[in-house]
């Protein structure tokens, strides 16, 4: 089956702007995580979803960052005014439940000139 | 909090030889421990998972890791390095789900494996 999927894989911005970034879960996976992953370091915690809602978004840096995944599926994190320090690599990932394997998506590479 | 160590930021091996990853964890109850490889422009792809039981766990690739309590380690080794294994690994756990810790992952920093002819 289908892995999981983010869209865009490569998203170039400048500085202030609003972006979006998407992630297509595997199919029937309740859980959905967050991570940012800056050059040279391992994938830090954003937030995580258990369908619908938040369930802890605590590694959310500031309030410019927020997330949501409406139908308990797609999920969308949203930076509002970037900065060139929020560039980074940005992975999704899924599991079945929480506790269970977490399965990584390509990831979106965000550049804030 | 959960933290995980992974010493030697950059580790080269011959083809043929054997490969050692090191990975030590931070915690006072025995997490949940992974180990995944992140190939170029890639995700991370599972390369194993310890839980519970046994200590010693195989994963994919011919990788195994060994669980040791009392060293608080979670080393990543392989018998024989191959030209494919060139990639970055990173060791990673969360929490027993039973305990409500499991929901993210705390990642070490890396380690890139350079293969050499």
């Amino acid at each position: 089956g289908a892995g999981v999927s983010q869209t865009p894989s490569n998203k170039v911005t400048e500085k202030g702007k609003y972006v979006e970034l998407r992630c297509d879960p595997i199919s029937g996976h309740t859980a959905l995580y967050w991570y940012r992953q800056s050059l040279g370091q391992g994938p830090e915690f954003l937030i995580y979803f258990q369908g619908t809602g938040a369930a802890d978004d605590s590694g959310l840096p500031n309030d410019r960052f927020f997330a949501v995944r409406p139908e308990g599926s797609v999920s969308t994190l949203k930076i509002q005014r970037t900065e060139r320090g929020d560039s980074a690599v940005y992975l999704c990932a899924s599991s079945a439940d929480i506790g269970e394997t977490q399965y990584f998506g390509p990831g979106t590479r965000l550049l804030v000139l | 909090a959960q933290s995980v160590t992974q010493l030697g930021s950059h580790v080269s091996v011959s083809e043929g030889a054997l490969v050692l990853l090191r990975c030590n964890y931070s915690s006072s109850v025995p997490p949940y421990l992974f180990w995944y490889v992140q190939y170029p422009n890639q995700g991370l792809q599972l390369l194993l998972k310890y839980t519970t039981g046994a200590t010693l766990v195989k994963g994919i690739n011919g990788f195994e890791a060994e669980f040791k309590k009392s060293e608080t380690s979670f080393h990543l080794t392989k018998p024989s390095a191959h030209m494919s294994d060139a990639a970055e690994y990173f060791c990673a756990a969360h929490g027993d789900p039973i305990t409500g810790t499991a929901s993210k992952l705390t990642f070490g920093t890396g380690t890139r494996l350079q293969v050499t002819l």
